[in-house]
């Protein structure tokens, strides 16, 4: 089954810095790969992802970054703010299956100091 | 409205009792999903529904039982609570299957504390 890998598990950043988080997945037929955030205490919430048909996709200070090949995609998050402070989560699916599966990697906390 | 909704918020209770969890859903999707999220934060997929039927049953102990009356409801009861059962529980929904997506929109949780 599919196997994703996420790192780091915590990033400390200063304000106004760039992050990135990285993951692996195992299984070439996943096609679709959400990141989530989950704040303290609250609900994980989708910010961004992206589709195996496109290599790059951009959301004002957030992208997301896939290569196929290697089967990894990152995050990148620009000019950091304090409320950029949360839990990220990457996930891997096989959309044209039956299930709709999400497998999440193991989380990244992300520190941003002011 | 809030799109996807968990009872209790918070449940601590004796090793040994059972217990259930509900939730609910109004964004119309067919298809809904139980998580557990341990004290490490990683998330696991536990059970999947789609339109009632099972469709994603993990590696769980036969004491955890999903049960869907309808696609809008998904609840988990779970038997023999155990130390280990102390978790925040997810209840998440998503869009309909297709090619391009499959967003998931999750409860706010249920913190189960098990003494």
């Amino acid at each position: 089954g599919e196997n994703v890998e996420q790192h780091p598990s915590t990033l400390s950043v200063q304000e106004g810095d760039s992050a990135v988080i990285k993951c692996t997945y195992s299984d070439s037929a996943s096609n679709y790969f959400p990141w989530y955030k989950q704040e303290l205490g609250k609900r994980p919430q989708l910010i961004i992802d992206i589709r195996s048909n496109v290599g790059e996709k951009k959301d004002q200070r957030i992208a997301v970054t896939l290569n196929k090949t290697a089967k990894h995609f990152s995050l990148h998050i620009t000019e950091t703010q304090p409320e950029d402070s949360a839990v990220y989560f990457c996930a891997a699916s096989e959309t044209s299956g039956n299930t709709g599966k999400l497998i999440f990697g193991q989380g990244t906390t992300l520190q941003v100091k002011p | 409205d809030t799109a996807v909704s968990q009872t209790p918020k918070y449940l601590v209770t004796q090793m040994g009792n059972d217990k259930s969890i509900k939730c609910e859903q109004n964004l119309g999707h067919d298809t809904m999903y139980w998580y557990k999220q341990d004290s490490k934060k990683f998330l696991k997929i536990m059970f999947s529904y789609n339109n009632k039927e099972l469709i994603i049953n993990e590696t769980v102990p036969n004491r955890f039982s999903p049960k869907s009356p309808d696609k809008a409801h998904l609840n988990l009861h779970i038997n023999s609570l155990e130390l280990g059962d102390s978790a925040v529980y997810f209840c998440a929904s998503s869009t309909p299957r297709g090619l391009w997506s499959n967003e998931q929109f999750f409860g706010p949780g249920t913190r189960l504390t098990v003494l």
